[in-house]
């Protein structure tokens, strides 16, 4: 099926310091989005992008994170600064339309120490 | 979490059995998705739907919008088959998917 790409698969970084997690969306796709996934639990929903805009954000999306997808290129999560509770898995994900099919990457393990 | 529940949380089974999970919603949904995360962690489609069933191989899924309802059936579990299954739905109002909180599956030999 069609492949979502995240760079890097894993990442160690100092409490406070700044972290970018890269996204390689399905290429036709329009909307893009960011989930949070902590030890194996529930898949939490963090922001949707679409058209260069923030469409939807949880609560879980705090001050300190930003997405963008400049010029097409990667669609990036940004933590600035990284705080320990900000450990986990975060997945991206890509559909063509609003409420189609959405494909996921296999995630980025994020460790703040 | 809440929007979105799933049961069992968690099953067993023995390789060659079959097995129903569900997936119950609070929130008006108009899609489904079913995927199974692998013990490596990725998230593998299973099914898309809208009101109706889909049937691939040994798996079977239905959603019931007006219920607010979906199933997934496995047939003739194998090994393979472990890991977490997730629903998701989403909603006319919202342009992203909930997850439910998903149901651990073993399958033992």
């Amino acid at each position: 099926g069609p492949k979502v790409l995240q760079i890097p698969s894993h990442q160690i970084i100092d409490m406070g310091q700044m972290v970018t997690l890269n996204c390689d969306p399905v290429s036709n796709h329009l909307y893009f989005y960011w989930y949070k996934q902590i030890l194996g639990q529930q898949m939490e929903f963090l922001v949707n992008f679409y058209n260069g805009k923030v469409m939807e954000k949880s609560k879980l999306f705090k001050d300190q994170f930003s997405v963008e997808r400049p010029d097409g290129s990667y669609f990036t999560l940004k933590i600035q600064p990284t705080a320990l509770e900000d450990s986990a898995v975060y997945f991206c994900a890509s559909s063509l339309g609003a409420n189609t099919e959405v494909f996921f990457g296999k995630g980025t393990r994020l460790t703040v120490v | 979490g809440d929007k979105v529940k799933q049961s069992p949380s968690a099953l067993s089974l023995q390789e060659g059995t079959n097995s129903a999970l569900r997936c119950n919603f609070s929130i008006a949904a108009t899609t489904v998705q079913w995927f199974l995360q692998n013990p490596r962690g990725s998230l593998i489609n299973l099914f898309y739907l809208v009101p109706g069933t889909k049937e691939n191989g040994r798996l079977k899924s239905a959603f019931d919008s007006k219920e607010s309802y979906s199933t997934l059936h496995i047939r003739d579990a194998q090994l393979e088959d472990s890991g977490t299954y997730f629903c998701a739905a989403a909603s006319s109002n919202t342009n992203k998917v909930v997850f439910g909180t998903g149901t651990r599956l073993q399958v033992l030999p």
